[in-house]
């Protein structure tokens, strides 16, 4: 059965406090591994696609890494307006390119 | 690029009545179109996906009945929720995809049926 699971569920850094979050998975095939930040009473907002070993993708202080088993979202020198919940979400290579989506991070950063 | 809206962004109706969403791609063309619930500290769960002209594939216990999904077009979608009762209230979410790459979420609609 294909399968998400992130962790740790909630994580508590100080500013400047450098750190990772986990997104292991188990799919049949992967298409694509794709992390989002979701803000509370809001949608969940785009931040990277990875689709094969190796591949990396950074975006100002964020940076998604991906194994063939797991996917690294690591933050360096956090702020406090990085403080979201963190999703990541995989899509299967066969089958109707649904969304498998993990529990999610909640990450709280202090200043 | 890449903007979804979802309209309205809160809905308070009464117990009975019926509610209907609007998700709209505002800068590319949505060949799906998907349908999410998200009840408080949990992730999003996906009630059903719509491709353009076609009738919607809903998840295992979602009642298509009560949650009609319409894709009218390459950018709109709506979700009508019918006879709404207070356990419908919830966070609902929908996101759009050009050929079934990545998923562009709208802001989310909160509605609260009394």
């Amino acid at each position: 059965e294909d399968q998400v699971t992130q962790s740790p569920e909630a994580l508590r850094l100080q500013e400047g406090e450098s750190s990772s979050l986990n997104c292991s998975y188990t799919v049949s095939g992967l298409r694509g591994l794709f992390w989002y930040r979701q803000d509370p009473g809001k949608g969940p907002e785009f931040l990277f696609t990875l689709y094969s070993a190796g591949e990396e993708k950074e975006k100002e202080r964020l940076k998604a890494t991906l194994t063939k088993k797991e996917s690294f979202l690591h933050i360096t020198a956090p702020k406090p307006e990085d403080s979201a919940t963190y999703l990541c979400a995989v899509q299967a290579a066969s089958g109707t390119y649904k969304y498998i989506f993990g529990t999610g991070t909640r990450l709280k950063v202090l200043a | 690029g890449a903007v979804v809206s979802q309209h309205p962004s809160w809905v308070i109706c009464k117990s009975g009545t019926s509610v209907k969403i609007e998700c709209r791609s505002l800068d590319f063309q949505a060949t799906t179109m998907f349908w999410y619930r998200q009840f408080p500290k949990q992730s999003l769960m996906l009630m059903a996906t719509s491709n353009e002209g076609s009738k919607a594939t809903y998840e295992q216990g979602v009642e298509k009945d009560k949650f009609l999904i319409n894709h009218a077009s390459l950018t709109l979608s709506t979700l009508t929720v019918t006879s709404a009762h207070p356990e419908d209230s919830s966070f609902y979410i929908c996101s759009a995809s050009h050929r079934d790459y990545e998923q562009y979420f709208g802001p989310g609609t909160r509605l609260t049926v009394t």
